[in-house]
């Protein structure tokens, strides 16, 4: 049974350029939620997605925005990137209240 | 807000020594606790859980009691192993408010010395 999945696993954009990065949650889960973890620091929660909408977001700008498939299946877009967007970006899935599954997560440079 | 405050790090040991990992949290309503664990290169891992006060969660060694009067979930083991070499995240979810948003505190790196 896999896990949640996550690509890409690194990432190097350019200032200013839009990136997306892809979740599949685990089997049997519907709710995905994005994380952003800054280095030597606890992941900080940007949204979560269920049933194709945003149920609840953190404290990230517009930039920051998110899209749930169908298939439970979700992207993270960033637009307008920069240098402080560098950071481990990690999905992660539920189903209740039973906690988490992480992917390993998507290691975003901003040069 | 919600907010967890783990004891900082990082902690060394040497193997076969207990373990403490101090964390205490601030919540509105009856948070859920939660510790996970992330080894090098890999995403968080689920080690054990606790959804009402008293609760114990336990799991590879490892147990945490959620104990409301302190607002504290620290996490103990009797006996660590090298592999038991990670960093260790507190963690609180307030389903009755947050609709499953989880707040993390900041880690503790754990590293055990044979």
């Amino acid at each position: 049974d896999a896990g949640v999945t996550q690509s890409p696993t690194h990432l190097i954009k350019t200032r200013g350029q839009q990136v997306t990065l892809r979740c599949s949650p685990k089997s049997g889960h519907d709710t995905v939620s994005w994380y952003q973890q800054a280095l030597g620091q606890g992941p900080q929660f940007i949204f979560q997605y269920y049933e194709e909408e945003e149920r609840q977001r953190g404290n990230f700008p517009d930039r920051f925005s998110g899209h749930q498939f169908p298939n439970y299946s979700s992207e993270l877009n960033v637009n307008a990137l920069l240098l402080g967007d560098s950071a481990l970006y990690l999905c992660a899935s539920s189903e209740g209240s039973g906690g988490y599954t992480f992917g390993s997560g998507t290691r975003l440079t901003v040069v | 807000g919600d907010s967890v405050t783990q004891m900082e790090g990082p902690v060394t040991l040497s193997e076969e020594a207990f373990l403490t990992i101090n964390c205490t949290y601030t919540a509105t309503g009856y948070p859920s606790l939660f510790w996970y664990v992330q080894y090098p290169g890999e995403g968080l891992q689920l080690l054990l859980k606790a959804t009402k006060a008293d609760d114990k969660g336990s799991n590879k060694g490892f147990e945490a009691t959620y104990r409301k009067e302190t607002t504290s979930f620290h996490l103990e083991k009797g006996s660590v192993q090298v592999s038991d070499s990670a960093v260790y995240f507190c963690a609180l979810s307030s389903y009755n408010t947050n609709a499953g948003k989880s707040t993390f505190g900041d880690g503790t790196t754990l590293t055990v010395k044979p």
